[in-house]
């Protein structure tokens, strides 16, 4: 039973490019997150949702976009890819804010 | 503001001695505080939390951790290293609103 689960695992494409990571959470969590973590394990959060509401919403460019359909979802949408947005994603969800925090495997995404 | 301070980026250790990993935060309020693992390839992992009851926490797999508010510090301990806790660690803090301040991380090297 996977309870924050990311997809894709991989994604590999190339510069200026669309793409979308999913993320669901089968917890009954009312709080969702996208962090990105650099090459040097440095995690920095990007946008927070909680019961659909954007509540978080750090200093990321605009080519970046989270969209949540419910409170068990919460997709990252990035245009025109950059060779810097080559991290790993993840995503991860909480009861509430300020509670633990439980992560998904991440999305490693890689721009050629 | 909160930060939060993770005073070494790498630990090695041998098998069967003692782990320190040290955290120092700084915070306006009583702050929630908590420590990660993140194991390769994987996402992180909650290893305990303290919010303001008990000083000393215990967490999974024999790590705890001690709350020193004169000292604003919150190190993480075990007592024997086990091949299997190398990782990377990351001490995070929470105010009362809804941000998480993560550490830069500490690698630990387990050797046997």
């Amino acid at each position: 039973d996977t309870a924050v689960s990311q997809t894709p695992k991989y994604l590999v494409t190339q510069m200026g490019n669309d793409k979308s990571i999913k993320c669901e959470q089968n917890l009954g969590h009312d709080t969702m997150y996208w962090y990105k973590q650099d090459s040097k394990k440095f995690l920095k959060i990007m946008f927070s949702y909680n019961n659909k509401e954007l509540i978080i919403n750090e200093t990321v460019p605009n080519r970046f976009s989270p969209k949540s359909p419910d409170k068990a979802h919460l997709n990252l949408h990035i245009n025109s890819l950059e060779l810097g947005d080559s991290a790993v994603y993840f995503c991860a969800s909480s009861q509430h804010p300020n509670q633990p925090q439980h992560f998904g495997d991440g999305t490693r995404l890689s721009i050629l | 503001a909160q930060s939060v301070t993770q005073l070494d980026s790498h630990v090695s250790v041998s098998e069967g001695t003692p782990v320190l990993l040290r955290c120092n935060y700084s915070s306006s309020y009583s702050p929630s505080l908590f420590w990660y693992v993140q194991h390769p390839n994987k996402g992180l992992q909650l290893l305990l939390k303290y919010t303001s009851a008990a000083t000393l926490v215990k967490g999974i797999n024999g790590f705890e951790a001690e709350f020193k508010k004169s000292e604003t510090s919150f190190h993480l301990t075990k007592p024997s290293a086990h091949m299997s806790d190398a990782a990377e660690y990351f001490c995070v803090v929470s105010d009362t609103g809804n941000q998480f301040y993560f550490g830069t991380g500490t690698s630990l090297t387990v050797i046997p």
